[in-house]
């Protein structure tokens, strides 16, 4: 049984530039949501996904987007990138909406803006 | 007040101990209260988590739930070097997790 997987792993960007982190959920789950870590923070939640819509948003500006495809999986976009993006990104999902199920997570994808 | 609170620690045990690890929330609404642990540069796996007040037991992890009061413990019994991590609290909050700093354990042997 596949779990969560993230791509890349790893990520390095300058400032101003865009990002594409992609995500495929854990088998027999339909909802993505996404969290930024910084070091020593806990999990911050950005969005979540759920039959290709976004259902929830949390306070990041409108640089941070994302899409759900047909097949569950998800991007998370963030344009113009700042210093202060440099986190852990993490891709969680659930079978319906997260609270009711429990999250599980992937691996991240580590991001470093320069 | 933050939604979910958590003393960041470190929580230093010592093999053997009970660890207890403490949570508080704001929201009255929350209904499911999940407990993580993320080794360093790991991400967080869940262990255990609780609906309904008073305790859940699941191994050396028991979580306590207390609505009114607006807390959630996790108590670590036993305590092995390997349970050495950081523990995230996170309650639902209409239908999405909301984490805590998380609390930093170490067990020393």
């Amino acid at each position: 049984d596949a779990g969560v997987t993230q791509s890349p792993t790893h990520l390095i960007k300058t400032r101003g530039q865009q990002v594409t982190l992609r995500c495929s959920p854990k088998s027999g789950h339909d909802t993505v949501s996404w969290y930024q870590q910084a070091l020593g923070q806990g999990p911050q939640f950005i969005f979540q996904y759920y039959e290709e819509e976004e259902r929830q948003r949390g306070n990041f500006p409108d640089r941070f987007s994302g899409h759900q495809f047909p097949n569950y999986s998800s991007e998370l976009n963030v344009n113009a990138l700042l210093l202060g993006d440099s986190a852990l990104y993490l891709c969680a999902s659930s079978s319906g909406l997260a609270g009711a199920s429990p999250l599980f997570f992937g691996p991240g994808t580590r991001l470093t803006v320069l | 007040q933050k939604e979910v609170e958590q003393n960041s620690g470190p929580l230093s045990v010592p093999e053997g101990a009970i660890a207890s690890l403490n949570c508080t929330y704001s929201d009255r609404g929350s209904q499911s209260f999940f407990w993580y642990r993320q080794y360093s540069g790991k991400s967080p796996e869940l262990i255990m988590f609780i609906y309904s007040n008073g305790d859940k037991e699941d191994g050396r992890f028991t979580a306590q739930l207390n609505k009114a009061s607006q807390y959630v413990s996790l108590l670590i019994r036993d305590s092995q070097p390997s349970d050495s991590a950081t523990y995230l609290c996170a309650p639902d909050n209409t239908d999405k997790l909301i984490f805590g700093t998380g609390t930093r354990l170490q067990v020393f042997p």
